[in-house]
């Protein structure tokens, strides 16, 4: 299994640019979920999906878009990027979502606003 | 809402030493995840936690939920090169319609050979 996988690995966008980063997950996970981290701070969260079709905003979604039309992608789009939105993006899966909710994590995109 | 204060911020030890790091809630968790972060890669789950007062090991790791439900340790013995890294606790609180995962600011581990 590859587990969870992530494309682009690095971007830089200019300001007002649009990109959809890819994830990816092959261990047939019903939960997704989007994060972003940066630097000297811990993991927030950005939306998840509790299914295919099902989508939910976490605690930062302003200025991000998802979908989730198969078990297996969750893409993250950005539709007009802001320097406030360089950050370190991970996608992550899990099995359950409430008690045993151990959480996968991709390698993450790098992603630079200028 | 719901945050983690984890400490220390940092550690700077020899190796072979042991090391203990912890995190704290104003709130109950049910769940107490503990992470570990190579750089330039994702988290790595490292031990799960799911009752009070549950203490469990992988190998040199070893992970306590604490007893209040607030709070949890992780320690690490005989630390070697390769536990540098920044470790996440996570805490996850399943009350109601909210099952996501609320993270540390990490520990950032530094070990001298």
């Amino acid at each position: 299994n590859a587990g969870v996988t992530q494309t682009p690995k690095f971007r830089i966008l200019k300001i007002g640019q649009s990109m959809t980063l890819q994830c990816a997950q092959d261990m047939n996970h019903n939960y997704m979920y989007w994060y972003r981290q940066d630097p000297g701070m811990g993991l927030k969260l950005i939306y998840y999906s509790v299914g295919a079709g099902i989508t939910d905003k976490g605690e930062v979604p302003n200025g991000y878009n998802v979908s989730r039309s198969t078990t297996e992608d969750f893409p993250l789009r950005l539709e007009l990027a802001a320097p406030s939105q360089t950050s370190v993006y991970f996608c992550a899966s899990s099995y359950s979502y409430r008690k045993y909710n151990e959480q996968f994590f991709g390698p993450g995109t790098r992603l630079t606003v200028l | 809402g719901q945050q983690l204060n984890q400490s220390p911020q940092s550690m700077f030890i020899q190796e072979g030493e042991d090391v203990s790091m912890n995190c704290t809630s104003s709130s109950i968790f049910n769940t107490w995840l503990w992470y570990k972060q190579d750089p330039g890669e994702g988290p790595v789950l490292l031990i799960a936690l799911y009752k009070a007062g549950e203490l469990t090991s992988n190998g040199r790791l070893t992970a306590q939920f604490g007893i209040t439900r607030k709070d949890s340790f992780l320690n690490i013995s005989a630390s070697i090169p390769s536990d540098v890294g920044i470790y996440f606790c996570a805490g996850l609180n399943y009350g109601g319609s909210q099952g996501n995962l609320i993270f540390g600011k990490g520990t950032k581990l530094s070990v001298k050979p």
